[in-house]
Formats: C-alpha cells, structure tokens, sequence
C-alpha cells in the first residue's frame, strides 16, 4: 500500500525566513514522489519530483526537496518565503506511475 | 499549445441523477487521470485511462465509471449521485505511457454540486 503523510496542516512563516514543509510516505517499492503547489482558483502545479537520479531535487520558484530512504521522507523546503508562496502544498507518492496519492494538503501563510 | 481544460466549471445536481463531465488533454498527452477534491482535502485518484483503456483506479465504486476517445479527451460518468460526491473533480494529462516519472497537467477542474 502506498500512501504519505502531511505533518502539518498549517505553516506560518514569516516573509524572508525559511520554509519546510514536512512529508512521510509509505511505500512497497521505489517510489516516485512529487510536490504540488495550489495557489487559489488555480489549477495545480509541479513544484518538483523525485526520479531516483539525486537525492536532492531542485524544482521551479527556489524550492528544493530531499528524498531520505531510511526516514521515508520527502521535505519541501526554500531558503526565503516569499509572499507569492502562500498557497495550498500537496505531497504525491506513486508505485508504478498509474495511480497517484495525495496528502492532505499543508497550507502554507506568509506574514509580510 | 493548449493546455487542459475541463467542461463544464460549474454544475448542480440532485441526488440520484447521473452527470458526466469531461477533459481536453494538452496537445500530444495520452494519458488521463481523474480525481477528487472534496472541500479541504487533497485530490484522491478515481482512475486513469492510457490510449483508452483504463490503467489503474483508485478506491471508488463502480458508479464512477470513464471513457477515453481515440483524440485522448476523456469523459468521468457518476451514476446514482450521492450528497457526498459534492466536490471538485480535476482532470490531469501526462505524456508518454506508463512512466512512473512522467508530470502530470492539471486542469481547473469541475465544481459538482449535489443537492
């Protein structure tokens, strides 16, 4: 069974400091494993994904994100929030690329 | 180069009626997945088709049922609605076949009310 866990719903940080956001997966096999950003009445849209190349993966907008075997992790993180990052986060984990699971979502506010 | 999009945005039903609702994949993607996003949750998998077949699903009825065209549009049918299938339904294109890497592009999506 696949599945991730969200740790947080909610992150507050504020504008210039850094952001992480915290994600478990559960998973039989080599997981592909994705960030999701969902800013409001937009459609989603890939931050970044993991595939198995490097550990340490680089995606748009300065976010990053480690893929960590031995915790079964997968954290999002950014040096410096920016106000345009406040938005809804979703981390995916996938087993064969034909079905596809989401966490619960982390909503991320940025205080100017 | 289009990207996805989803008819109709908003739609209104009541309990026991059927709706389909439906996807345009972006230019040159032959793989469609369909999910649901119910108020304050993530989106949870209902299938996905590649080159009209069904390639997987997740954990819904058989009452939620697809259909994928020759084009690789795609049509979501639920059948006997329920009060609890109110919620965003979102369409995601992907290229390639069955890579387990391959982005998936989201739609805006679907706003199914059930009254």
């Amino acid at each position: 069974a696949q599945s991730v866990t969200q740790l947080d719903s909610h992150v507050s940080v504020s504008e210039g400091t850094p952001v992480l956001l915290r994600c478990n997966y559960s998973s039989s096999y080599s997981p592909s494993l994705f960030w999701y950003v969902q800013h409001p009445n937009k459609g989603l849209q890939l931050l970044l994904k993991y595939t198995s190349a490097a550990t340490l993966v680089k995606g748009i907008n300065g976010f990053e994100a480690e893929f960590k075997k031995s915790e079964t992790s997968f954290h999002l993180t950014k040096p410096s929030a920016h106000m345009s990052d406040a938005a809804e986060y979703f981390c995916v984990v996938s087993d064969n690329g034909n079905q596809f699971y989401f966490g619960t979502g982390t909503s991320l506010t940025v205080i100017p | 180069e289009t990207g996805v999009t989803q008819s109709p945005t908003h739609l209104i039903k009541t309990r026991g009626q059927q709706v389909t609702l439906r996807c345009s994949s972006q230019s040159g993607h032959n793989t469609v997945s369909w999910y649901q996003q119910a108020l304050g949750q993530g989106p949870q998998f209902i299938f996905q088709y590649y080159r009209e077949e069904e390639n997987g699903r997740g954990n819904f009825p058989p009452r939620f049922s697809g259909l994928q065209f020759p084009n690789y549009s795609s049509e979501l049918n639920v059948n006997a609605l329920e009060l609890d299938d109110s919620a965003l339904y979102l369409c995601a294109s992907s290229p390639g076949g069955r890579g387990l890497y391959n982005e998936q592009f989201f739609g805006p999506g679907t706003r199914l009310t059930v009254l």
